[in-house]
Protein backbone atom coordinates (compact mmCIF):
# COMPACT_ATOMS: atom_id res chain seq x y z
CA UNK A 1 0.00 0.00 0.00
CA UNK A 2 1.48 3.39 -1.23
CA UNK A 3 1.55 5.40 2.03
CA UNK A 4 3.07 8.60 -0.86
CA UNK A 5 1.74 9.15 -3.62
CA UNK A 6 2.66 11.60 -6.70
CA UNK A 7 -0.58 11.04 -8.64
CA UNK A 8 1.48 13.17 -11.64
CA UNK A 9 3.47 10.95 -13.23
CA UNK A 10 5.63 14.00 -15.61
CA UNK A 11 4.88 17.63 -15.80
CA UNK A 12 6.06 20.11 -18.41
CA UNK A 13 6.69 23.73 -17.51
CA UNK A 14 7.89 26.69 -20.00
CA UNK A 15 11.23 28.23 -18.75
CA UNK A 16 10.83 30.65 -16.78
CA UNK A 17 7.22 29.93 -15.41
CA UNK A 18 6.37 28.03 -12.11
CA UNK A 19 6.53 24.38 -11.96
CA UNK A 20 4.45 23.00 -9.39
CA UNK A 21 4.45 19.24 -8.47
CA UNK A 22 2.11 17.65 -5.73
CA UNK A 23 2.60 15.05 -3.06
CA UNK A 24 -0.11 13.05 -0.98
CA UNK A 25 0.31 11.26 1.89
CA UNK A 26 -2.05 8.32 3.61
CA UNK A 27 -0.29 8.20 7.21
CA UNK A 28 -1.05 10.97 9.78
CA UNK A 29 1.80 9.85 11.42
CA UNK A 30 4.37 11.13 9.46
CA UNK A 31 6.25 14.30 10.49
CA UNK A 32 8.95 14.77 8.17
CA UNK A 33 8.75 15.60 4.83
CA UNK A 34 11.64 15.72 2.12
CA UNK A 35 11.82 16.37 -1.97
CA UNK A 36 14.55 14.46 -3.24
CA UNK A 37 15.67 15.23 -7.45
CA UNK A 38 17.47 12.92 -9.63
CA UNK A 39 19.05 12.96 -13.11
CA UNK A 40 19.64 9.98 -15.52
CA UNK A 41 21.82 7.59 -14.28
CA UNK A 42 22.55 9.84 -10.91
CA UNK A 43 21.08 8.78 -7.37
CA UNK A 44 18.77 10.99 -5.82
CA UNK A 45 19.87 13.90 -4.29
CA UNK A 46 18.35 15.90 -1.28
CA UNK A 47 16.99 19.56 -2.52
CA UNK A 48 14.30 20.40 0.34
CA UNK A 49 12.39 19.65 3.75
CA UNK A 50 9.80 21.03 6.12
CA UNK A 51 8.77 19.62 9.98
CA UNK A 52 4.64 18.69 9.99
CA UNK A 53 5.24 21.93 12.92
CA UNK A 54 5.47 24.50 9.66
CA UNK A 55 3.90 24.65 6.88
CA UNK A 56 6.40 25.94 4.15
CA UNK A 57 9.49 26.03 4.08
CA UNK A 58 11.74 28.11 1.53
CA UNK A 59 15.29 27.85 -0.17
CA UNK A 60 16.14 30.17 -3.31
CA UNK A 61 13.96 29.30 -6.47
CA UNK A 62 12.06 26.27 -4.18
CA UNK A 63 9.24 26.51 -1.72
CA UNK A 64 7.50 23.41 -0.11
CA UNK A 65 3.73 23.86 0.95
CA UNK A 66 2.37 21.25 3.74
CA UNK A 67 -1.31 21.11 4.32
CA UNK A 68 -1.81 18.73 6.95
CA UNK A 69 -5.65 18.82 7.13
CA UNK A 70 -5.48 17.66 3.43
CA UNK A 71 -2.18 15.32 3.44
CA UNK A 72 -1.26 17.05 1.10
CA UNK A 73 2.28 18.73 0.11
CA UNK A 74 3.54 21.04 -2.98
CA UNK A 75 7.12 21.98 -4.50
CA UNK A 76 6.70 25.18 -6.22
CA UNK A 77 9.82 25.57 -8.24
CA UNK A 78 9.74 29.45 -9.54
CA UNK A 79 11.12 30.61 -11.36
CA UNK A 80 11.79 26.79 -13.57
CA UNK A 81 15.01 26.28 -15.56
CA UNK A 82 16.33 23.70 -17.83
CA UNK A 83 18.54 22.22 -15.64
CA UNK A 84 15.63 21.22 -13.21
CA UNK A 85 14.39 18.89 -15.55
CA UNK A 86 14.73 15.70 -13.79
CA UNK A 87 12.49 13.63 -11.99
CA UNK A 88 11.27 14.22 -8.37
CA UNK A 89 10.36 12.39 -5.37
CA UNK A 90 8.92 13.11 -2.15
CA UNK A 91 9.43 11.09 0.91
CA UNK A 92 7.99 11.38 4.15
CA UNK A 93 9.16 9.85 7.35
CA UNK A 94 7.71 9.22 11.22
CA UNK A 95 11.27 8.93 13.05
CA UNK A 96 14.66 7.96 12.47
CA UNK A 97 15.64 5.33 9.41
CA UNK A 98 12.22 5.02 7.18
CA UNK A 99 11.67 6.98 4.70
CA UNK A 100 8.73 5.92 2.68
CA UNK A 101 9.31 7.85 -0.77
CA UNK A 102 6.57 8.65 -3.68
CA UNK A 103 6.81 7.06 -7.19
CA UNK A 104 7.86 10.36 -8.25
CA UNK A 105 7.36 12.90 -10.70
CA UNK A 106 9.13 13.62 -14.74
CA UNK A 107 9.78 17.48 -14.92
CA UNK A 108 10.97 18.62 -18.31
CA UNK A 109 11.66 22.52 -18.28
CA UNK A 110 11.23 23.50 -22.09
CA UNK A 111 13.54 26.37 -23.20
CA UNK B 1 35.60 12.66 -1.87
CA UNK B 2 33.59 10.16 -4.27
CA UNK B 3 30.53 10.31 -1.55
CA UNK B 4 28.89 7.17 -2.32
CA UNK B 5 29.58 4.20 -4.99
CA UNK B 6 27.72 1.40 -6.06
CA UNK B 7 29.64 -1.70 -8.18
CA UNK B 8 28.22 -2.82 -10.14
CA UNK B 9 26.43 -0.72 -11.91
CA UNK B 10 24.35 -3.19 -14.49
CA UNK B 11 24.35 -6.87 -14.12
CA UNK B 12 22.64 -9.85 -15.74
CA UNK B 13 21.23 -12.43 -13.76
CA UNK B 14 19.38 -16.27 -14.44
CA UNK B 15 17.18 -17.33 -12.00
CA UNK B 16 18.98 -18.61 -9.29
CA UNK B 17 21.98 -17.74 -9.48
CA UNK B 18 23.53 -15.33 -6.41
CA UNK B 19 25.37 -12.00 -6.32
CA UNK B 20 26.86 -9.22 -4.14
CA UNK B 21 26.34 -5.96 -4.60
CA UNK B 22 28.81 -3.38 -3.01
CA UNK B 23 28.28 -0.22 -1.76
CA UNK B 24 31.00 2.36 0.04
CA UNK B 25 30.98 5.67 1.28
CA UNK B 26 34.27 7.83 2.12
CA UNK B 27 32.30 10.37 4.33
CA UNK B 28 32.80 8.44 7.75
CA UNK B 29 28.92 7.84 7.93
CA UNK B 30 27.30 5.76 10.80
CA UNK B 31 24.49 5.15 8.65
CA UNK B 32 23.79 3.13 5.46
CA UNK B 33 20.86 2.10 4.01
CA UNK B 34 19.91 -0.34 0.93
CA UNK B 35 16.92 0.61 -1.04
CA UNK B 36 15.44 -0.74 -4.38
CA UNK B 37 13.12 1.40 -7.21
CA UNK B 38 10.71 -0.74 -9.11
CA UNK B 39 8.51 1.18 -12.00
CA UNK B 40 5.25 2.72 -10.38
CA UNK B 41 6.40 2.38 -7.12
CA UNK B 42 9.12 5.06 -4.64
CA UNK B 43 11.98 3.88 -2.80
CA UNK B 44 11.58 1.04 -0.55
CA UNK B 45 13.93 0.20 2.35
CA UNK B 46 15.62 -3.25 1.78
CA UNK B 47 17.64 -3.54 4.85
CA UNK B 48 19.70 -0.88 6.86
CA UNK B 49 23.24 -0.64 8.90
CA UNK B 50 23.23 2.01 12.03
CA UNK B 51 27.13 1.19 12.45
CA UNK B 52 30.05 -1.51 12.01
CA UNK B 53 28.58 -4.85 12.34
CA UNK B 54 24.82 -4.24 12.75
CA UNK B 55 22.69 -4.55 10.30
CA UNK B 56 18.37 -4.42 10.44
CA UNK B 57 15.25 -5.33 8.19
CA UNK B 58 13.66 -2.73 6.20
CA UNK B 59 10.57 -2.48 5.03
CA UNK B 60 10.92 -5.14 1.77
CA UNK B 61 14.31 -7.41 3.43
CA UNK B 62 12.79 -10.63 2.46
CA UNK B 63 15.49 -12.81 -0.34
CA UNK B 64 18.22 -10.29 0.56
CA UNK B 65 20.87 -11.01 3.69
CA UNK B 66 23.00 -7.88 3.92
CA UNK B 67 26.52 -7.13 5.92
CA UNK B 68 29.00 -4.39 7.18
CA UNK B 69 32.09 -5.74 8.36
CA UNK B 70 33.82 -2.22 7.53
CA UNK B 71 32.46 0.97 8.50
CA UNK B 72 32.39 2.43 4.68
CA UNK B 73 31.38 -0.58 3.28
CA UNK B 74 27.70 -2.00 3.37
CA UNK B 75 27.35 -5.27 1.32
CA UNK B 76 23.71 -6.65 -0.40
CA UNK B 77 23.74 -9.82 -1.33
CA UNK B 78 21.40 -12.25 -3.22
CA UNK B 79 21.85 -15.80 -2.52
CA UNK B 80 19.51 -17.08 -5.32
CA UNK B 81 17.93 -14.49 -7.50
CA UNK B 82 14.59 -14.49 -8.81
CA UNK B 83 12.73 -12.40 -11.49
CA UNK B 84 11.10 -10.21 -9.15
CA UNK B 85 14.74 -8.98 -8.08
CA UNK B 86 14.99 -7.47 -11.23
CA UNK B 87 15.01 -3.47 -9.98
CA UNK B 88 17.55 -0.09 -9.46
CA UNK B 89 18.55 -0.68 -6.36
CA UNK B 90 20.41 1.94 -4.51
CA UNK B 91 22.62 2.40 -1.84
CA UNK B 92 22.69 5.85 0.83
CA UNK B 93 24.43 6.83 3.62
CA UNK B 94 24.15 9.72 6.47
CA UNK B 95 25.80 10.61 9.42
CA UNK B 96 22.98 10.11 11.87
CA UNK B 97 19.69 8.37 11.94
CA UNK B 98 17.28 11.73 12.41
CA UNK B 99 15.20 12.06 9.43
CA UNK B 100 16.71 16.15 8.92
CA UNK B 101 19.90 14.11 8.49
CA UNK B 102 20.32 14.01 4.64
CA UNK B 103 21.03 10.68 3.01
CA UNK B 104 23.14 10.60 0.45
CA UNK B 105 22.87 8.06 -2.56
CA UNK B 106 24.90 6.20 -5.21
CA UNK B 107 24.35 6.20 -8.62
CA UNK B 108 22.56 2.89 -8.25
CA UNK B 109 22.57 -0.78 -9.96
CA UNK B 110 20.36 -1.92 -12.28
CA UNK B 111 19.77 -5.87 -12.20
CA UNK B 112 18.04 -7.95 -14.72
CA UNK B 113 17.28 -10.97 -13.36
CA UNK B 114 15.94 -13.53 -16.24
Amino acid sequence: DQQVKQNSPSLSVQEGRISILNCDYTNSMFDYFLWYKKYPAEGPTFLISISSIKDKNEDGRFTVFLNKSAKHLSLHIVPSQPGDSAVYFCAASTGANNLFFGTGTRLTVIP
Amino acid sequence: NAGVTQTPKFRVLKTGQSMTLLCAQDMNHEYMYWYRQDPGMGLRLIHYSVGEGTTAKGEVPDGYNVSRLKKQNFLLGLESAAPSQTSVYFCASSYTNRVQETQYFGPGTRLLVL
